[in-house]
């Protein structure tokens, strides 16, 4: 069914530095939501992203919405262990149900 | 203050048993969703529903699985007859009025095992 695809699936990262995980979509989404799930636990909703070209910050994420509102990329800065966890985007489809990515699985390196 | 509840945490069924998880949605929810989780993978969707109505059940497979949500207690994927290919972790969701910019609070699995 209708899906967004995520890249990278997998993530080694090295404590402090920087990287991104994307999303993309062959049709136009009306809104993009990302969500974090730690090891062992369940998805936490971190942002809404619903307008053309919007970015959002949240202390060393960033978030963006590409401006044909197809893609959405997530940066993060600085990576601490915290960070360890699979990243999701999800988006609206028919009957408004939300479908997920496959997620981008981030392991941190100390 | 309770969030979404999910019970059991764990289940073990033999192959042929009937498998049930119970969601009980944040209080002032209406709208449930349910997804499969298998190692490594990502969320699968399986069906949303609102209460007393199916709203869209295009993720669910066609044979052996069901789900409701009653006007009183909790929203139940009901899955009959399981096989081992069905051991995954089931999270459900909830949402309060289902619009589209709506996020969605999980609860904490069920993980199924099917021996």
């Amino acid at each position: 069914g209708q899906q967004v695809m995520q890249i990278p699936q997998y993530q080694h990262v090295q404590e402090g530095e920087d990287f991104t995980t994307y999303c993309n979509s062959s049709t136009t989404l009306s809104n993009i939501q990302w969500y974090k799930q730690r090891p062992g636990g369940h998805p936490v909703f971190l942002i809404q992203l619903v307008k053309s070209g919007e970015v959002k910050k949240q202390k060393r994420l960033t978030f963006q919405f590409g401006e044909a509102k197809k893609n959405s990329s997530l940066h993060i800065t600085a990576t601490q262990t915290t960070d360890v966890g699979t990243y999701f985007c999800a988006a609206r489809y028919g009957n408004n149900r939300l479908a997920f990515g496959k997620g981008n699985q981030v392991v941190v390196i100390p | 203050n309770a969030g979404v509840m999910q019970n059991p945490r764990h289940l073990v069924r033999r192959r042929g048993q009937e498998a049930r998880l119970r969601c009980s949605p944040m209080k002032g929810h209406s709208h449930v969703y349910w997804y499969r989780q298998l190692p490594e993978e990502g969320l699968k969707f399986m069906v949303y529903l609102q209460k007393e109505n199916i709203i869209d059940e295009s993720g669910m497979p066609k044979e052996r699985f069901s789900a409701e949500f009653p006007k009183e207690g909790p929203s139940i994927l009901r899955i009959q007859q399981v096989v081992r290919g069905d051991s995954a972790a089931y999270f459900c969701a909830s949402a309060k009025d289902g619009t589209l910019n709506e996020k969605l609070f999980f609860g904490s699995g069920t993980q199924l095992s099917v021996l």
